[in-house]
């Protein structure tokens, strides 16, 4: 099963942009999804997005569709999740996630805090 | 709003059997068998225990069992054991969202 790590806390002022990195191992198959899903403080999940691993093709919940950015990097076999102006309402926990199908999430990183404060 | 309904709190006695269930539209679960679920433990990440509506991943309990009628699914968890409690949330695919979740369920074990 893969095993993912992601970088550490943030904390950034409204209106900045964040990168988030997610490096995932002990996986074969070149065909991979990797998602990011987020949450709120005291609320539930939300999928954000996810990436074909092996073709690099993203796929944006509509909510946050011209915000983020999710690509990966297959020589480090790292993901990334960027997210540009920043509110409030971007604070919680940021997790990958993925498995080799695009609806199960398998697998799931450590999660990482964003704390988006002036 | 979340895209899933789910009940905000279900509790049950040890031994007893509890379901939680995850009402949707014929957008996503009423259409496609690709319903998860995934438990949460205070302070840490999510972890799959059903997937594609009534599947088992490797090592999960079978007292963790998954259904679906119509536009609901729903989690059994029979046998409840004090470890069970956790919170609960349901996800299905929507096409071209890859998973919509619901809000999340607290289970308390009394």
């Amino acid at each position: 099963q893969v095993q993912f790590v992601q970088s550490g806390t943030e904390v950034q002022k409204p209106g900045a942009s964040v990168k988030i990195s997610c490096k995932a191992s002990g996986y074969s198959s070149p065909i991979y999804f990797i998602h990011w899903v987020r949450q709120a403080p005291g609320h539930g999940l939300e999928w954000m997005g996810w990436v074909n691993a092996g073709d690099g093709v993203p796929q944006y919940s509509q909510k946050l569709q011209g915000r983020i950015t999710i690509t990966r990097d297959t020589l480090s076999s790292t993901g990334y999740m960027e997210l540009t102006s920043l509110t409030s309402e971007d604070t919680a926990i940021y997790y990958c996630t993925g498995g080799p199908t695009p609806y199960n999430l398998d697998s799931w990183g450590q999660g990482t805090l964003l704390t988006v404060s002036s | 709003q979340s895209a899933l309904t789910q009940p905000a709190s279900v509790s049950g006695s040890p031994g007893q059997s509890i379901t939680v269930s995850c009402a949707g539209t014929i957008n996503d679960i009423g259409t496609y068998n690709l319903v998860s679920w995934y438990q949460q433990y205070p302070g840490k990440a999510p972890k799959l225990i059903i997937y594609e509506v009534t599947k088992r991943p490797s090592g999960i309990s079978s007292r963790f069992s998954g259904s679906r009628s119509g536009y609901t699914a729903s989690l059994t968890i029979s046998g409840l054991q004090p470890e069970d409690e956790a919170d609960y949330h349901c996800c299905s695919y929507a096409g071209g969202r890859a998973c919509v979740f619901g809000g999340g369920t607290k289970l308390t074990v009394l």
